[in-house]
């Protein structure tokens, strides 16, 4: 089974609207970390928050914020106000086990966010 | 300014060729990633360092070595035994856990075609 799921097609979103981007998981650790980063066409994974299996509140840095539903796995990623610089792949990435200890991410295929004006 | 430089941007490979890709950091970060990138799909990691001297292969090692002689630098080389190196590059590198919080940050990465 993949550990991190990323199934919508391509996404699209009207410039200043909110959207959300979705992200499932797979573990059976009680201790781990969910990331997203966000890959501009120039390649290089820009890293945009982070959210860990203990804390209590769903992660936010600035426009965007994290949707944790540790019952169901999920962990979606939400801009607001989205800007025309948004548009970029977005992958959803997990390390497994306790930072330090265990290093290693796993990422999802991505999915591919288009703003329009 | 701190941060990680990788280098070339493009490289060209022939057949039976070793290549060797360039990843220096100046964040004093303790470990260094190499992934793999696909056209269309996600990172698949290469080999990882959690310190000087010592690294582990991720799941893709065949066909590539590393080496980690300083604690900024983590060159990959690709070997002749990769038959299908044509990829996107990025190295990553990260502090060693502080409480929970452990966060990659990547390279501008590596663009490998095969001639």
């Amino acid at each position: 089974a993949q550990k991190i799921t990323q199934t919508q097609p391509g996404m699209f979103v009207q410039e200043k609207e909110a959207v959300t981007l979705d992200c499932t998981y797979d573990t059976s650790d009680q201790s781990y970390g969910l990331f997203w980063y966000k890959q501009p066409s120039s390649g290089e994974m820009i890293f945009l928050i982070y959210q860990g299996s203990y804390d209590e509140q769903n992660a936010t840095e600035g426009r965007y914020s994290l949707n944790f539903q540790k019952a169901r796995k999920s962990a979606n990623l939400v801009i607001s106000a989205s800007q025309l610089g948004d548009s970029a792949m977005y992958f959803c990435a997990m390390r497994e086990g306790r930072a330090g200890a265990n290093s290693k991410l796993t990422f999802g295929k991505g999915i591919t966010l288009s703003v329009r004006p | 300014d701190g941060g990680i430089t990788q280098s070339p941007k493009y490289l060209f490979r022939k057949e039976g060729q070793n290549v060797t890709l360039s990843c220096e950091q100046n964040l004093n970060h303790d470990a260094m990633y190499w992934y793999r990138q696909d056209p269309g799909q996600g990172l698949r990691l290469i080999y990882y360092s959690q310190i000087v001297n010592d690294f582990q292969k991720g799941d893709i090692a065949e066909g590539y070595s590393v080496s980690r002689e300083k604690k900024e630098s983590f060159p990959l080389t690709v070997t002749s035994a990769q038959k299908n190196p044509t990829a996107f590059y990025l190295c990553a590198s990260s502090t060693r856990g502080q409480g929970w919080f452990e966060t990659q940050y990547f390279g501008p990465g590596t663009r490998l075609l095969v001639l």
